[in-house]
């Protein structure tokens, strides 16, 4: 099983600031086969990206994915107050799993 | 619209049997897998596994195997999970999510609003 460990646990910065977010693999993901979804309070997760790089349908520019192999990075390039929120990669390789997420809260 | 709309809360006692449904609409349901996620309270998301409706081709995460089991009613586009006796540490919320297709193939598109699940004696 591929483990998925996000970094920082919390992120804690102001609106209009820069929030980069971690993934890192215990295994080479294949295929880039690697996703970002937003949860915000008590919602269900929202695709944001996917193949590592990948806008989904109706996502802002302002984010963005980049990495591949083992090293995987979501950036959120300015913060909007609707960006506060918790953010989990998943890899879908042939048994998918989650990252344990990254909490963005208001500094 | 495409969407799930997924069954109301459920409260059982430890022992007690269980089925949560999922219904697809706005797409032809049998051209994607369902898929489950489990999060428990205040913590992360934990993918269950996959049901193909149009042949009830499932995949269980290796650590649920056995614990709960999927199934599907094509007929009435509605995907369901079952256990047939609870623990209170299944207490959770438990999200179906359709898999994407193309570009998307793996990934979780399109979810259902979620269902809590609690069990207490």
């Amino acid at each position: 099983e591929i483990v998925l460990t996000q970094s920082p646990g919390t992120l804690s910065l102001s609106p209009g600031e820069r929030a980069t977010l971690s993934c890192r693999a215990s295994q080479r993901v294949s295929s880039s086969y690697l996703a970002w979804y937003q949860q915000r309070p008590d919602q269900a997760p929202k695709l944001l990206i996917y193949a590592a790089s990948s806008r989904a349908t109706g996502i802002p520019d302002r984010f963005s994915g980049s990495g591949s192999g083992t090293d995987f990075t979501l950036t959120i390039s300015r913060l909007e107050p609707e960006d506060f929120a918790v953010y989990y990669c998943q890899q879908y390789g042939s048994s998918p799993t989650f990252g344990g997420g990254t909490k963005v809260e208001i500094k | 619209e495409v969407q799930l709309v997924q069954s109301g809360a459920e409260v059982k006692k430890p022992g007690e049997s269980l089925k949560i449904s999922c219904k697809g609409s706005g797409y032809r349901f049998t051209d994607y897998w369902i898929g489950w996620v489990r999060q428990m309270p205040g913590k992360g998301l934990e993918w269950m596994g996959i049901i193909n409706p149009d042949d009830s081709d499932t995949r269980y995460s290796p650590s649920l195997q056995g614990q709960v089991t999927f199934s599907a009613d094509m007929s009435i586009n509605t995907a369901y999970v079952q256990w047939s006796s609870l623990k209170a540490s299944d207490t959770a919320m438990y999200y179906c999510a359709r898999r994407g297709g193309g570009r998307e193939e793996g990934t979780f598109d399109i979810w259902g609003q979620g269902t809590m699940v609690t069990v207490s004696s």
